[in-house]
């Protein structure tokens, strides 16, 4: 497609429940990107995934986050055991060199 | 000490007015500095994108880098009630694989 996509737009889950969250990058982009942003806070970096390299993980805040890419297509992350202290935005976005992200319009996760 | 600090505002301007926005940063590695533009409910989107020191310029946006400072500013002329956003700074070195550090966002509110 034109832009990242990326689904649901809106989600609200009960606590504890576990969550699944895609993004479909821009076609040829090497590098995908999850980010998390607060209320009213800046983006904190969640993970990173650059072709076929084993991704970085290391902004992933517990062992109940976990996310996963097919090759240089789709990705998703997984929220297991869902507390109130994850509701944000989580966005997603793609590139093909440094710098040049292009993010989706996010999943606003809301746990209840 | 958050390795970018970001004045978060808000800030409200008369339209027409020049705009001053502002992020200092910690570490000196950092080599590509940018800034985002953020609508509610939308994802960020690149307005400027700046490789080390000096000055670039894009119609009414100006990004300025001081790397001795550690400071870099966006100024925009003659603002529009459509420059309405959250304006984020995002910065990063290259071998971190494109993984950007933002600063907490500025809104900024330009009234007709």
């Amino acid at each position: 497609g034109a832009g990242v996509s990326q689904s649901p737009s809106n989600k609200v889950t009960e606590k504890g429940k576990d969550v699944e969250l895609r993004c479909d990058p821009i076609s040829g982009h090497t590098a995908l990107y999850w980010y998390r942003q607060r209320l009213g806070q800046g983006l904190e970096f969640l993970i990173y995934f650059q072709g076929n390299s084993a991704p970085d993980k290391s902004g992933l805040p517990s062992d109940r986050f976990s996310a996963e890419r097919t090759g240089e297509s789709v990705s998703t992350l997984t929220i297991q055991r869902t507390q109130q202290e994850d509701s944000a935005v989580y966005l997603c976005a793609s590139s093909l060199v440094v710098g040049g992200y292009t993010f989706g319009s996010g999943t606003r996760l809301t746990v209840v | 000490q958050k390795e970018v600090e970001q004045d978060p505002g808000p800030l409200s301007v008369p339209e027409g007015a020049i705009v001053s926005l502002n992020c200092t940063y910690s570490n000196s590695a950092f080599q590509y500095f940018m800034w985002y533009r953020q609508y509610s409910r939308k994802g960020p989107e690149l307005l400027m994108y700046t490789y080390s020191s000096g000055n670039k310029e894009d119609g009414r946006f100006t990004a300025q880098v001081d790397k001795s400072s550690k400071y870099i500013s966006l100024f925009i002329r003659d603002s529009q009630p459509s420059d309405s956003a959250t304006y984020l700074c995002a910065m990063t070195f290259y071998n971190q694989g494109g993984k950007l550090i933002f600063g907490q966002g500025t809104e900024l509110s330009v009234k007709p």
